[in-house]
């Protein structure tokens, strides 16, 4: 069946290091990537989408690799802060617009002072 | 940007007694809407695709007649769980789909969650 995970359950960085969080995922007929931060207590939020027409996207401190070779997915963000520290989540759904979501199972960042 | 209020937040109710959770779209119309449970330090597990005028379509495994689902308006999805026990006691979230103008694709945006413990 298909399957979405993270490939370590936990990440402590220093504050100002960057962090790189993976996903594997394994249904090669995805097509669209979404990384999730969720806060303690509070639902998730977006941090930043690719499609798998593209191979790497930008955002503000934040970049998302897509490999569809090998079926991998990671998330970097760079210069840490203690508010990026939560869970992180990785989705992705075979069509774009059916909005079915299937979840990995999270990765918590813990951000050092 | 697309904004979803979900309440409560927090509900604590009896065993055997029926919580409703509301979803609403604050911004734009939510023909579809999607209802999530986690489990603490677990993922997000889909439990049904609501759809505005029409049934809710339901993953495998997710009684129906236990975790009621109604859209009745393009704003508005709520979950009921009827007959509460405390295996149900979990963290329920929704989600909706959004499309902003001129753009080809949809987006997705959450809910904060509702934390119901079942006593």
């Amino acid at each position: 069946g298909e399957s979405v995970g993270l490939h370590l359950p936990t990440l402590s960085v220093q504050e100002g290091d960057n962090s790189i969080i993976n996903c594997a995922y394994s249904n090669s007929a995805s097509d669209y990537f979404i990384w999730y931060k969720q806060e303690s207590g509070k639902g998730p939020q977006f941090i930043i989408d690719i499609r798998s027409n593209m191979d790497k996207r930008q955002g503000q401190r934040v970049t998302v690799l897509l490999n569809k070779t090998v079926k991998h997915l990671s998330l970097q963000i760079a210069a840490t802060q203690p508010g990026d520290s939560a869970v992180y989540f990785c989705a992705e759904l075979h069509n774009t617009n059916a909005g079915k979501s299937t979840f990995g199972d999270g990765t918590t960042l813990t951000v050092k002072p | 940007g697309a904004v979803v209020s979900q309440h409560p937040s927090r509900v604590i109710c009896k065993s055997g007694t029926s919580v409703k959770i509301e979803c609403r779209s604050l911004d734009f119309q939510a023909t579809t809407m999607f209802w999530y449970r986690q489990f603490p330090k677990k993922s997000l597990m889909l439990m049904a695709t609501s759809n505005e005028g029409s049934k809710a379509t339901y993953e495998q495994g997710v009684e129906k007649d236990k975790f009621l689902i109604n859209h009745a308006s393009l704003t508005l999805s709520t979950l009921t769980v009827t007959s509460a026990h405390p295996e149900d006691s979990s963290f329920y979230i929704c989600s909706a789909r959004f499309r902003d103008r001129g753009a080809v694709h949809y987006g997705y945006t959450f809910g904060s969650g509702t934390r119901l413990t079942v006593v």
